[in-house]
């Protein structure tokens, strides 16, 4: 299994731009979800999905979108990139089954690099 | 959701040496996870702990929970050079469903061969 993979790594924007950061993973999780981790500041929710086609706001979901259409899949898309959202955004997913120690740990992507000139 | 504030922020020890870092929260919660992040790379689960356990060990970790005091710890037995990392903690106030885990700014462990 690959896990949960992100691309790109690395991005640059100019303020304004638009971009989708791409995440998926093989495990058959159904939750997956949406992190932007800056200095200082700890990782913090922007979006999260319990299935496809359901999706629902974090902590910090100004300036961004999602959308689920396949369990595999969750893109989040910046709609007019600002410096504000220069960070390293991290993707993660989890299994649902109940009472299982399983249905609580995250597994994380790599992250992409993002900065936004 | 609620956020965890690890402590220290920074720690330096030795190869071999035992590494304690801590975690409080402030509301009751139903379980605590702890996290390692590798320098550049995403989070990686180490443990959870129930709200109705106090000690668990997994391998070289030992993790402790005190509902009474809002803290949690996590030892490092043995530590390696592999073990420098910054490690987070989690708390959950969930029972199920999707965890809305909110990380706190963690504890940046440097071990030293």
């Amino acid at each position: 299994n690959a896990g949960v993979t992100q691309t790109p790594k690395f991005q640059v924007l100019k303020t304004g731009q638009s971009m989708t950061l791409q995440c998926a993973q093989d495990m058959n999780h159904e939750y997956m979800s949406w992190y932007r981790q800056d200095p200082g500041m700890g990782l913090r929710l922007i979006h999260y999905s319990v299935g496809a086609g359901i999706t629902d706001q974090g902590e910090v979901p100004n300036g961004y979108n999602v959308s689920r259409s396949t369990t595999e899949d969750f893109p989040l898309r910046l709609l007019s990139a600002a410096p504000s959202q220069t960070s390293v955004y991290f993707c993660a997913s989890s299994y649902s089954g109940l009472g299982t120690e399983r249905a609580y740990e995250q597994y994380f992507g790599p992250g992409t690099r993002l900065t936004v000139t | 959701s609620q956020q965890g504030e690890e402590d220290p922020q920074a720690l330096s020890i030795q190869e071999g040496e035992n590494a304690t870092m801590n975690c409080s929260y402030k509301t009751s919660i139903n379980n605590l996870q702890w996290y390692r992040q590798n320098s550049g790379r995403g989070l990686v689960h180490l443990i959870l702990i129930r709200s109705n356990e106090r000690e668990k060990h997994s391998g070289r970790l030992r993790v402790t929970l005190d509902t009474s005091k809002k803290s949690s710890s996590l030892l490092i037995t043995a530590s390696r050079a592999a073990d420098t990392a910054s490690y987070f903690c989690a708390p959950s106030t969930m029972n199920t469903g999707f965890q809305k885990l909110v990380f706190g700014t963690g504890t940046r462990l440097l071990v030293s061969p």
